[in-house]
């Protein structure tokens, strides 16, 4: 069955230290999401990828990064974590094409201190 | 900008009643967006429940429904006769169709009572 995991799914960070979240997905998609949702809101995009070694930003880019190495493997990087970024983080995968459905990973609970 | 708005952060309706969650919807990068509904069940991922990708049309599954109204701009959920087992927390979400880039709700609490 096609899956995306996410890795890790809890996480407790300081402050100003580096944060990686990985995404690993077995559907054969071209497309990768990272989503951030705060408490009571909706996912709002952070980074997203077409194909691999290249990412765009989405909506809210600033103060994370992301790397595609293969189709597979999409990574949150937030170089500096800082307490407004203490969220659930959610990775997604799609085909490309009109309507296609968005496959989401389990969630990643940052909380940084 | 492109945008969902759900007003209705929480609902609460008893078993076999009918059931509307509200959505509308503002495009203005593109006129006939992509909308869809997710679902999040208790302990479980955030997964598609239905979508429409034509103005005009209808979607459905699991005994939901919703049409996509682009006069009023809205994509409501509706269900005839919910159960227990409905209880969750459902998303609207537009996808303009010239890029990959998904907006979403701020999500609607259903709770269903026995």
């Amino acid at each position: 069955e096609a899956a995306v995991t996410q890795s890790p799914r809890s996480k407790v960070a300081v402050t100003g230290g580096k944060v990686t979240l990985s995404c690993h997905q077995t559907n054969n998609h071209d497309y990768m999401y990272w989503y951030r949702q705060d408490t009571g809101h909706g996912l709002r995009l952070i980074h997203y990828s077409y194909v691999a070694d290249s990412t765009e930003k989405g909506d809210i880019p600033d103060g994370y990064k992301a790397s595609r190495p293969s189709q597979e493997n999409f990574s949150l990087i937030l170089e500096l974590a800082s307490l407004s970024q203490t969220a659930v983080y959610f990775c997604a995968s799609s085909e490309k094409g009109v309507g296609n459905t968005l496959y989401f990973g389990e969630g990643s609970r940052l909380i940084v201190v | 900008g492109d945008s969902v708005t759900q007003t209705e952060g929480q609902v609460t309706v008893s078993e076999s009643k009918s059931l509307i969650i509200n959505c509308t919807y503002s495009a203005t990068s593109i006129a006939y967006p992509n909308l869809f509904w997710y679902v999040r069940y208790p302990g479980e991922g955030l997964q598609l429940l239905l979508k429409v990708i034509t103005a005009g049309q209808k979607g459905s599954s699991r005994g939901f429904e919703a049409t996509y109204n682009k006069e009023t701009t809205s994509f409501h959920l509706q269900k005839a006769s919910v159960q227990e087992s409905d209880s969750a927390v459902y998303y609207c979400a537009l996808r303009r169709n010239n890029n990959n880039r998904i907006f979403f709700g701020d999500g609607t609490q259903l709770v269903v009572k026995p």
